[in-house]
C-alpha cells in the first residue's frame, strides 16, 4: 500500500463549479498535511496546510481532515481555468520535516 | 513567504560530465534541504535530506557517490550528478523548511536537466 494515495485523474470539472481532489495516507502517526499545485515544468507552490480534524478555508479552498478515515480533501470552489494544474497532497509525521507526495490529481477545468 | 532560489533552472550536459545545482535559502536559515527529482507525468520522489554540517541522507536506491550532496551552510545546499547519463535526465527539485517554524516547505524552481 502506497503512503500516500490519489486518483491520478484526469479530473475535469466545468467552469465555476466544484473541484474536489481526495487523498487518504496510511500512517496513523501523520501529523501535517498539505496541498501544492504545480503547473507543467513548475514546481510545487503551497495552497494550505491543515494539522487539526476538520475544515479550513482560505479564499475559494477549502481542506478538509479526518484523521480517523485517514483522508484529507481539497474543495476549489467557483473553478477557474487558471486552476488547471496537478494537485499534490503531501504528509509529514510529527517530528519529522520529510515531506511524502502522492501521485498528484491533473485537474482539468473546463471553460 | 520565504523563497528559496534554485539555479541553473535549465541545463544540458553531456554523457559523462558532472553537473552542480544549487539551493539557497535567501531570506532564512534551513539546517535541511531536501533534494526531490520528477520524472514526467510521476510524483516527486524524495531522494536525499541535506543536512548543514553534517552527512546526507539518501533514500533507498539512490546512489550516494552518484548524486553527491554538500550543504556547506544554513543558506546553501548543492547537488552534484556524477557522470550523468541520459537516465538521469529529469526535474531536480530542492525545498528547505524554515528553521524553527512549521514543517511548511518552500521549493525552489526546480533544475530541468537534459544528459545527451
Amino acid at each position: 500500500q502506497k503512503e500516500v494515495e490519489q486518483n491520478s485523474g484526469p479530473l475535469s470539472v466545468p467552469e465555476g463549479a466544484i473541484a474536489s481532489l481526495n487523498c487518504t495516507y496510511s500512517d496513523r502517526g501523520s501529523q501535517s498535511f498539505f496541498w501544492y499545485r504545480q503547473y507543467s515544468g513548475k514546481s510545487p507552490e503551497l495552497i494550505m496546510f491543515i494539522y487539526s480534524n476538520g475544515d479550513k478555508e482560505d479564499g475559494r479552498f477549502t481542506a478538509q481532515l479526518n484523521k480517523a478515515s485517514q483522508y484529507v480533501s481539497l474543495l476549489i470552489r467557483d473553478s477557474q481555468p487558471s486552476d488547471s494544474a496537478t494537485y499534490l497532497c503531501a504528509v509529514n509525521i510529527f517530528g519529522n520535516e520529510k515531506l511524502t507526495f502522492g501521485t498528484g490529481t491533473r485537474l482539468t477545468i473546463i471553460p | 513567504g520565504a523563497v528559496v532560489s534554485q539555479h541553473p533552472s535549465r541545463v544540458i550536459c553531456k554523457s559523462g560530465t558532472s553537473v552542480k545545482i544549487e539551493c539557497r535559502s535567501l531570506d532564512f536559515q534551513a539546517t535541511t534541504m531536501f533534494w526531490y527529482r520528477q520524472f514526467p507525468k510521476q510524483s516527486l520522489m524524495l531522494m536525499a535530506t541535506s543536512n548543514e554540517g553534517s552527512k546526507a541522507t539518501y533514500e533507498q536506491g539512490v546512489e550516494k557517490d552518484k548524486f553527491l550532496i554538500n550543504h556547506a551552510s544554513l543558506t546553501l545546499s548543492t547537488l552534484t550528478v556524477t557522470s550523468a547519463h541520459p537516465e538521469d535526465s529529469s526535474f531536480y527539485i530542492c525545498s528547505a523548511p524554515e528553521r524553527g517554524r512549521s514543517t511548511e516547505a518552500f521549493f525552489g524552481q526546480g533544475t530541468r536537466l537534459t544528459v545527451v
